[in-house]
């Protein structure tokens, strides 16, 4: 069962316009959320996280945001950079510390 | 402050061949993860440590796979007659006492299995 799913596989953004990044989930126990972004032959690299208890968090050109609702967050870049191409993962836990359910990832390319 | 490593980076073994992987987590990180990911799919979960205990095994760690945390410093994981389906990178994490909610992902080990 996918209890995270990521729709897009991929996107595509001109440099300096706004990436939106999307996530679905199943599993209303999940307290946090979690962004990674990838490049080839990396592990993934932690952007930004929200608590459940949250409906938004911004740290620099990244902002999450979580509707509980409709069990869906998306990631937002502003403005995309090419170094902004990659794989982005999105994942839930069921509490701080607990083992992290990704998505399939969205592959993102910056086009200068 | 360096970040998490594993070694080998990169593994070619023959069908049947047992394989060892290490991961060093962060100083003072208490928690350590195993993940396993496949070509166009997220990290899987495997395991994970608290110190040395082992506190969750993903039904996908067959009896072939186990992993140790002796001492609660770094991890090992060890593939027995290993299998082509085991080729994979397997991921390592570790995450702060005080700071569990994020995890640190070390560059992976990539397995391929001949």
């Amino acid at each position: 069962d996918q209890q995270v799913k990521q729709n897009s596989p991929s996107l595509s953004v001109q440099e300096g316009r706004i990436s939106i990044l999307n996530c679905d989930y199943t599993n209303s126990m999940f307290d946090y959320f979690l962004w990674y972004k990838k490049y080839p032959a990396e592990g993934p690299t932690f952007l930004i996280s929200i608590s459940s208890i949250k409906d938004k968090n911004e740290d620099g050109r990244f902002t999450v945001f979580l509707n509980k609702s409709a069990k869906h967050l998306s990631l937002h870049i502003v403005p995309s950079q090419p170094g902004d191409s990659a794989v982005y993962f999105c994942a839930g836990a069921k509490a701080a510390g607990n083992k992290l359910t990704f998505g399939g990832g969205t592959r993102v390319l910056v086009k200068p | 402050d360096t970040g998490v490593s594993q070694d080998p980076r990169h593994k070619i073994t023959k069908r049947g061949q047992n394989v060892t992987f290490r991961c060093d987590p962060i100083s003072e990180h208490n928690r350590l993860y195993w993940y396993r990911q496949t070509l166009g799919q997220g990290p899987e979960f495997l395991t994970y440590f608290q110190n040395e205990a082992q506190l969750e095994k993903s039904r996908l760690l067959s009896d072939r796979f186990s992993a140790e945390r002796p001492k609660g410093s770094f991890s090992t994981l060890e593939i027995q007659r290993t299998e082509q389906g085991d080729s994979a990178m397997y991921l390592c994490a570790s995450s702060l006492r005080d700071r569990q909610e994020t995890q640190y992902f070390g560059p992976g080990t990539r397995l391929l299995v001949l």
